[in-house]
């Protein structure tokens, strides 16, 4: 069984496009989070819901909007894609932020092309 | 503002070829640093959590090892299969849990 799944694994889309990125994590954890991966393979937080509460929301276009409908899920919706927005976007879990050293497990990635 | 340095940011080595990746880190209180591996196409796949300073944790043929200022990852007779990218990542003291990863040391190993 996959711990966290994200859907779609490929997506190619034009500019101007909306486009949703969806994440289930079925680890029980109760927080989850988007990550970036840019072209440098640099891995960057974007937002970290916990117990769909939002609690990271770090400095990110707000074209992104999170929505998190229970503690499995942590979805991504992007408005007006941009070319600058062609990524890796990863989704991660974890349990109890406030634990020291809560191990952090990632999805598989979710490759995004706009073109 | 948490900080992570990996180096170097490619390692070619020989199949038992032994050596070590390093991570140097700036953190306010810090609550863990974390190894990851990448392979290409793939998600991190975490390997340990290292907590306070002289702590080590060995994992097959990769051992990591932690001071206050910087983390080591040896790496004893690879094989090509160790070939990924490595990546360090710390936990902060006011992070909420989010990581702050570094570059990544990108690894091949040749048989």
């Amino acid at each position: 069984d996959t711990a966290v799944s994200q859907t779609p694994k490929y997506l190619v889309t034009q500019m101007g496009n909306d486009k949703s990125i969806k994440c289930e994590q079925n680890l029980g954890h109760d927080t989850m989070y988007w990550y970036k991966q840019d072209s440098k393979k640099f891995l960057k937080i974007m937002f970290s819901y916990n117990n769909k509460e939002l609690i990271i929301n770090e400095t990110v276009p707000n074209r992104f909007s999170p929505k998190s409908p229970d503690k499995a899920h942590l979805n991504l919706h992007i408005n007006s894609l941009e070319l600058g927005d062609s990524a890796v976007y990863f989704c991660a879990s974890s349990g109890h932020r406030g634990s020291a050293g809560n191990t952090i497990y990632f999805g598989e990635g979710s490759w995004l092309t706009v073109v | 503002e948490d900080q992570v340095t990996q180096s170097p940011e490619a390692l070619r080595l020989q199949e038992g070829e032994s050596s070590s990746l390093n991570c140097s880190y700036t953190v306010s209180g810090l609550r863990g640093l974390f190894w990851y591996r990448q392979d290409p196409g793939k998600g991190p796949e975490f390997l340990f959590t290292l907590y306070s300073a002289g702590e080590e944790k060995e994992k097959e043929r990769l051992k990591a090892t932690l001071t206050k200022k910087e983390s080591f990852l040896h790496i004893t007779a690879p094989k090509p299969e160790d070939s990924a990218t490595y990546l360090c990542a710390v936990q902060g003291g006011t992070s909420y849990g989010k990581l702050t990863f570094g570059q990544g040391t990108i690894l091949t190993v040749h048989p």
